[in-house]
């Protein structure tokens, strides 16, 4: 089984400011199975990004991925306070990464 | 647009089976190209997919829940199902349904149904 651990385990930004989130693979997974998803507390999640780097449809163009092999990554340009959220990677055969807290500093 | 709504007891007793049902509104259960699938969270814990299931009734499971898991899917009815059995207080947690895209996303999810277990 594939093991997704995200780093950091939170993040402290302020409005206004870019946020790095990383996800790294235990093996090299294709680049057409890793997603990210955003969780605002009592929400269900919301996918961002498939296949690495695609948006869903609706989010904005602030939110970014990249990566390939074991190594992928979100980046929010310049976050808004509604982006301050829990985000996971994800990819297939379906595992989750462990999450990052993104938070107000 | 497409909508899912888990239904199904709040709470359940240890050793015993918990069993939820997902009803789909604005997309066909019976979709070629997508599959369904149940996701859990324990309280203030991490997402952990349990597993899906295509409308042909074929299944997926996540291996350390195999033995424990069932899943079924009623296309008259637009609904799929969950049924875990012999639950502990370890199986606590928010369960979610979503439809999972042919390419391994979940690109629509329920609100999400909290079980607890408990005597």
């Amino acid at each position: 089984e594939v093991v997704l651990t995200q780093s950091p385990g939170t993040l402290s930004l302020s409005p206004g400011e870019r946020a790095t989130l990383s996800c790294k693979a235990s093996q090299s997974i294709r680049s057409t199975y890793l997603a990210w998803y955003q969780q605002r507390p009592g929400q269900a999640p919301r996918l961002l990004i498939s296949a690495t780097s695609t948006r869903a449809t609706g989010i904005p163009d602030r939110f970014s991925g990249s990566g390939s092999g074991t190594d992928f990554t979100l980046t929010i340009s310049r976050l808004e306070p509604e982006d301050f959220a829990v985000y996971y990677c994800q990819q297939f055969p379906v595992t989750f990464g462990g999450g990052t807290k993104v938070e107000i500093k | 647009q497409v909508q899912l709504q888990e239904s199904g007891p709040g709470l359940v007793k240890p050793s015993r089976t918990l069993s939820l049902t997902c009803t789909v509104s604005g997309d066909s259960i019976s979709s070629f190209s997508e599959y369904w699938s149940w996701i859990r969270q324990p309280p203030g814990k991490g997402l952990e997919w349990i597993g899906s299931i295509y409308y042909s009734g074929a299944t997926s499971y996540n291996p350390s829940l195999k033995s424990r898991v069932s899943m079924s899917i009623d296309t008259s009815k637009n609904q799929f199902s969950l049924n875990l059995d012999s639950v502990t207080a370890a199986d606590t947690a928010v369960y979610f349904c979503a439809r999972e895209t042919w390419n391994h996303f979940f690109d629509s999810w329920g609100q999400g149904s909290l079980v607890t277990v408990s005597s």
